[in-house]
């Protein structure tokens, strides 16, 4: 398996458009986490879904964030509109039943001027 | 809620030396109690975890200690190597959530 995928690897957009954020896990997962990575903040869980039903979004910043998984495959995280405090990386990982080994993707680096 | 901090946000070692890496925590409900490593550009990578029930468990060249009396929770590296140089998180893990805490940057000085 080539792990976590995510993309893009990098996005630079401007304040105001909408921005989506894609992972694809590891093929049997079960879990998937979304996370945000900034220095101030280290990183933040926004997300996380058992078998494509969120479980707890409570890390979710505001409604301006949304995140779906149509299928075991593949989940997006958008931001609409985008604001430059949304400027950080962004990381997708996957655990199998949920366990502690979870494997991450290698992140979206976002900045929005 | 849960909230995981670090005493250090930074640790220099000589190689060779001995490093430790420190945690505290406030939930005691957690189940498991995990350490991960960043290396720059990165995502997050797993060490080791060790269960609530458990005060010490080792793996290769790595020792995780656990003292839930005072809710602290260590990462030792023997004979720590520049490949080591990285951010290292602890982690909470409870019926499949995880949540980290912010991280300690440990360089290795040759």
């Amino acid at each position: 398996d080539a792990g976590v995928i995510q993309s893009p690897r990098h996005e630079v957009t401007e304040m105001g458009q909408e921005v989506t954020l894609r992972c694809k896990p590891i093929s049997g997962h079960d879990y998937l986490f979304w996370y945000r990575q900034t220095m101030m903040r280290g990183l933040e869980l926004l997300i996380y879904f058992n078998n494509n039903v969120p479980i707890d979004d409570s890390g979710m910043p505001e409604d301006r964030f949304s995140a779906k998984m149509p299928n075991a495959s593949f989940s997006t995280l958008k931001i609409q509109p985008s604001e430059p405090r949304d400027s950080a990386v962004y990381f997708c990982a996957s655990t199998f039943q949920g366990g502690t080994e979870a494997f991450f993707g290698q992140g979206t680096r976002l900045t929005v001027v | 809620g849960e909230s995981v901090g670090l005493h250090l946000p930074t640790l220099s070692v000589q190689e060779g030396d001995n490093s430790i890496i420190n945690c505290a925590y406030s939930n005691s409900a957690s189940d498991y109690f995990i350490w991960y490593k960043q290396e720059s550009g990165k995502g997050p990578q797993f060490i080791i975890d060790i269960r609530s029930n458990m005060d010490k468990r080792q793996g290769q060249r790595v020792t995780v200690l656990l003292n839930k009396t005072v809710k602290h929770l260590s990462l030792q590296i023997a004979a720590t190597q520049p490949g080591d140089s990285a951010v290292y998180f602890c982690a909470l893990g409870s019926q499949g959530n995880l949540i980290f805490g912010k991280g300690t940057k440990l360089s290795v000085k040759p």
